[in-house]
């Protein structure tokens, strides 16, 4: 089945040390997105890729940083977690279409812990 | 400023009655409103979604109104089930054509039926 994949599920680190979670996509879509969520809290978009174009929210830290180096993976990385980092991490990715709604499909996600 | 705003509290409700939950936005004109569902350390799976000149949509036991005017979506489940129990997040649709669209989220309701 196409589907968007999360890896790893559960990842915990400690204060101050880097940290990379991964998202892969079969479904071939040209968008794919990060959102984190706090307990109890809206999914808060961080940024997403439209192909090869990045586009990054306003208020998203700079502690955060993404990669997409083909259609299929993306990668989020945290330089410098710090404990209110804590989160789960979704990845999505929606066909991104000139015209119509775009439905997310989103990955598992991936529950940080900082230590 | 710009809100998204759901019912706060869960919302309880016994078998085989109709839940309904309420999405309210201000200062965001969506071309487009998704509901979501969200299960405990999951990510969330797109439902229904409904355009800004559609009134109501209908899927099986799921029912979406969108009244632009209020600002506002209700959602409904008729005849629900103990396996309807979960987090409903509204979406909304900031898609107004082009490459770049974003979907921004409510915190979401908790829904539990009891059996």
């Amino acid at each position: 089945d196409a589907m968007v994949i999360q890896n790893p599920r559960y990842q915990v680190t400690q204060f101050g040390k880097p940290v990379t979670l991964s998202c892969s996509q079969t479904l071939n879509h040209n968008v794919m997105y990060w959102y984190q969520q706090k307990s109890s809290q809206a999914p808060k978009l961080l940024f997403h890729y439209y192909d090869k174009d990045f586009n990054n929210e306003a208020d998203t830290p700079d502690n955060f940083q993404s990669r997409r180096p083909n259609t299929s993976f993306c990668f989020l990385d945290i330089r410098s977690p710090g404990l209110g980092d804590a989160a789960m991490y979704l990845c999505a990715t929606s066909r991104g279409l000139t015209s119509g709604a775009n439905v997310l499909t989103f990955g598992a996600g991936s529950r940080l812990t900082v230590l | 400023s710009q809100k998204i705003e759901q019912n706060s509290e869960a919302l309880n409700i016994q078998e085989g009655k109709t839940a309904t939950l309420t999405c309210n936005y201000t200062n965001y004109s969506p071309a487009y409103l998704q509901w979501y569902r969200q299960d405990p350390g999951r990510g969330p799976v797109f439902l229904l979604l409904i355009r800004e000149n559609e009134k109501e949509k209908r899927k099986e036991r799921l029912k979406v109104t969108f009244d632009t005017t209020l600002k506002q979506s209700l959602f409904h489940i008729t005849a629900s089930q103990p396996a309807d129990s979960a987090t409903y997040l509204c979406a909304l649709d900031l898609y107004y054509g082009g490459a770049t669209n974003k979907l921004i989220f409510g915190t979401g309701t908790l829904l539990a039926v009891q059996p």
